[in-house]
């Protein structure tokens, strides 16, 4: 079965500084993986994912994100966190043939300090 | 294109109540999911649909019921509401694929259960 790992509960970051966020994941094959972003209230907002090839992917919002098959580990990138970027951030892992399904970490939440 | 809508987006019950949450998507989808979403626990999937007249069970699934008569509305059922079943509900859908995918999740449906 596939699982998803993020580590970091709560992480704060002051404005204009760079950002990472973990994520590790668990799954006998090239996975599919994403990274939602959820601001408070809000639904979810895919920033990016990845399917195969290059293993840096650009999202929106400034986002990058890179695979490491090595390390099972697909971690999010932000050179300079801007204010608005406070909010939950998920990772995520799907599987070929289970459009209808992925599997969720538990979940980062970002503070960024003025 | 209003893409995945849910409704009620707020609903108070009390225990024991029965309720359902309406989903439905406007992009021929015919992939469907609720998910639930707790502090601390990501979201989980509940139940999926594959297409009209198909559904499974996913990780959480006791204490709710679907039905997928057809392929634009997902309905979610709670038979016999209990206080552990307050969380936040999304409903996403996807189009049928064997290779790469994206879910489109719905706002979210905010359920508290006294």
């Amino acid at each position: 079965a596939q699982s998803v790992t993020q580590p970091d509960i709560h992480i704060t970051v002051s404005e204009g500084a760079s950002l990472e966020l973990r994520c590790n994941y668990s799954y006998g094959a090239t996975p599919y993986l994403f990274w939602y972003v959820q601001s408070p209230g809000q639904g979810l907002q895919l920033l990016l994912k990845y399917f195969s090839g290059d293993t840096l992917v650009q999202g929106i919002k400034g986002f990058e994100a890179e695979f490491k098959r090595s390390q099972s580990s697909f971690n999010l990138r932000k050179p300079s966190v801007h204010w608005s970027d406070a909010a939950e951030y998920f990772c995520a892992v799907g599987a070929p043939g289970t459009a209808s399904k992925l599997t969720f970490g538990t979940g980062t939440r970002l503070q960024v300090t003025l | 294109n209003a893409g995945v809508t849910q409704t009620p987006k707020f609903q108070v019950l009390k225990t024991g109540q029965s309720m359902t949450l309406q989903c439905a998507q406007d992009m021929n989808h015919e992939y469907m999911s609720w998910y639930r979403q707790d502090p601390g626990m990501g979201l989980r999937l509940i139940h999926y649909s594959v297409g009209a007249g198909i559904t499974d069970q996913g990780e959480v699934p006791n204490g709710y019921n679907v039905s997928r008569s057809t392929t634009e509305d997902f309905p979610l059922r709670l038979l016999s509401a209990a206080p552990s079943q307050t969380s936040v509900y999304f409903c996403a859908s996807s189009y049928r694929t064997s290779g790469p995918f994206e879910q489109y999740f719905g706002p979210g449906t905010r359920l508290t259960v006294t």
